[in-house]
């Protein structure tokens, strides 16, 4: 069935660098992709997404190219701040038949981000 | 002004009892969902609405039961609490989804509910 599998964290990094986070899917048909973030105490915020292979989704930073060939959205930002600390969930947005509209998210992955 | 809104932001009660969170949406969408988040954070989808009709029901307890009065609403009943429905509860909406696209899905603040 559909799923998403990214690295088990807690990942714990000093500002400054480099953040890698790991995302890998299995879907039938033509998903769209997505991280999201959530910061303690708040509800999901959409971070980035991609529609479509080879796209690649950007903001504050962050950046994610959806890689067909081996079915991942990997997460990376070039320089991590403090205020980046929170979970963040890769999401696979489904587009066939009942379950269109249906995201999985995988299990999240908590940033611990050190001055 | 908030997007999407939930209430309450914390509900305690006991086993046994009848609840309801309410969510609000304001942006003009179609399509509104519910999520459970458990403990460990996973998220799943329980429900979602697009124009007043349930799409997706996933196998969640008849316990629960979605109910929405108009476009911008979508509330979620729930009866005879047990301990194992204590969670964080997210509201979400999006655009109705066209064929071959999918909108990204906006959340509320989230409502967490503890049973005791």
């Amino acid at each position: 069935g559909d799923s998403v599998t990214q690295m088990e964290g807690p990942v714990t990094l000093s500002e400054e660098a480099f953040l890698t986070i790991n995302c890998t899917y299995t879907a039938t048909g033509y998903p769209s992709l997505f991280w999201y973030v959530q910061y303690p105490g708040e509800g999901l915020q959409l971070l980035l997404k991609a529609t479509k292979a080879d796209d690649k989704g950007s903001n504050k930073g962050f950046e994610a190219t959806y890689r067909k060939e081996t079915t991942s959205f990997h997460l990376e930002k070039g320089s991590v701040q403090v205020s980046d600390s929170a979970v963040y969930f890769c999401a696979l947005g489904l587009n066939y038949g009942g379950s269109q509209g249906n995201l999985i998210f995988g299990k999240g992955t908590k940033l611990s981000v050190k001055p | 002004d908030t997007a999407v809104s939930q209430t309450p932001k914390y509900l305690v009660t006991q086993m046994g009892n009848d609840k309801s969170i309410k969510c609000e949406q304001n942006l003009g969408h179609d399509t509104m969902y519910w999520y459970k988040q458990d403990s460990k954070k996973f998220l799943k989808i329980m429900f979602s609405y697009n124009n007043k009709e349930l799409i997706i029901n996933e196998t969640v307890p008849n316990r629960f039961s979605p109910k929405s009065p108009d476009k911008a609403h979508l509330n979620l009943h729930i009866n005879s609490l047990e301990l194992g429905d204590s969670a964080v509860y997210f509201c979400a909406s999006s655009q109705d989804f066209l064929t071959g696209g999918i909108y990204e899905q906006y959340f509320g603040p989230g409502t967490r509910l503890t049973v005791t």
